[in-house]
C-alpha cells in the first residue's frame, strides 16, 4: 500500500527555536497534503491544507505565521513551527491522498512528537 | 458541536472477547465513512471505508456497518487480541472535508 513518511519521528527543542517537520509520500504523488495536531487522548484536529505550488489553506484559529507550510514538490510538504513555545508541544500528523483521489483515499504519516522545553 | 460522535470513549475487554464501537454522525452531504486504528504514538491506519450504498464491510476480524438512514456506523471486533489495543477513529467525509470523531480508546487485557 501507499506509504507516507514523516521526519523526525520525535523532536525536543528549546522555547523560541523553530522546528521543521517533513512529510513525504514515498510511492505516489500528492498535490494536496493535510497537517493535523493531536493532543493526548484527543482526536486529530486539521490545521491546514498544503497545496503544491500555491499557498496553504489554514483552518480557523491556526496562525499561518506560526505554522509555516511549504509544499515544494509533489512528494514533500514541510511544516515549520516558528518560535516554538511549550504550548506547541503536541503530536503532529500529516496525511496525503494520491493525486486524483481527494477524499476516498487518505494515507497518514506515522506522526511527529514535538516537545518544547 | 462535533458532527461525529463516538461511543464509548473508552472500553476495556478481555482477550478473546468481542466488542462493538459506535459512531453517530450528522455530516451532510455524506460522501463516505472510514474507520481508522491508531496505535499510541503512531499515525492512523485505515481499516474500512464505506460509501452510501454499502451496509457492511469486513477486514479480517473487523466488521463495519453503516446505516445511512439513521446516520450510524459500528465497528465490530471479534476474538480480540492484545494488539487490538488502540484508539479507533471514525471519520466521515462530506463532498470535500473530513470530520473526525474523538475516538474510542480500546484496551484488551490478557
Amino acid at each position: 500500500g501507499a506509504v507516507v513518511s514523516q521526519h523526525p519521528s520525535r523532536v525536543i527543542c528549546k522555547s523560541g527555536t523553530s522546528v521543521k517537520i517533513e512529510c513525504r509520500s514515498l510511492d505516489f504523488q500528492a498535490t494536496t497534503m493535510f497537517w493535523y495536531r493531536q493532543f493526548p487522548k484527543k482526536s486529530l484536529m486539521l490545521m491546514a491544507t498544503s497545496n503544491e505550488g500555491s499557498k496553504a489553506t489554514y483552518e480557523q484559529g491556526v496562525e499561518k505565521d506560526k505554522f509555516l507550510i511549504n509544499h515544494a514538490s509533489l512528494t514533500l510538504s514541510t511544516l515549520t513551527v516558528t518560535s516554538a513555545h511549550p504550548e506547541d508541544s503536541s503530536f503532529y500528523i500529516c496525511s496525503a491522498p494520491p493525486t486524483g483521489q481527494k477524499s476516498n483515499t487518505q494515507y497518514f504519516g506515522p506522526g511527529t512528537r514535538l516537545t518544547v522545553l | 458541536k462535533n458532527q461525529v460522535e463516538q461511543s464509548p470513549q473508552s472500553l476495556i475487554i478481555l482477550e478473546g472477547k468481542n466488542c462493538t464501537l459506535q459512531c453517530n454522525y450528522t455530516v451532510s452531504p455524506f460522501s463516505n465513512l472510514r474507520w481508522y486504528k491508531q496505535d499510541t504514538g503512531r499515525g492512523p491506519v485505515s481499516l474500512t471505508i464505506m460509501t452510501f450504498s454499502e451496509n457492511t464491510k469486513s477486514n479480517g476480524r473487523y466488521t463495519a456497518t453503516l446505516d445511512a438512514d439513521t446516520k450510524q456506523s459500528s465497528l465490530h471486533i471479534t476474538a480480540s487480541q492484545l494488539s487490538d489495543s488502540a484508539s479507533y477513529i471514525c471519520v466521515v467525509s462530506d463532498r470535500g472535508d473530513m470530520r473526525f470523531g474523538a475516538g474510542t480508546r480500546l484496551t484488551v487485557k490478557p
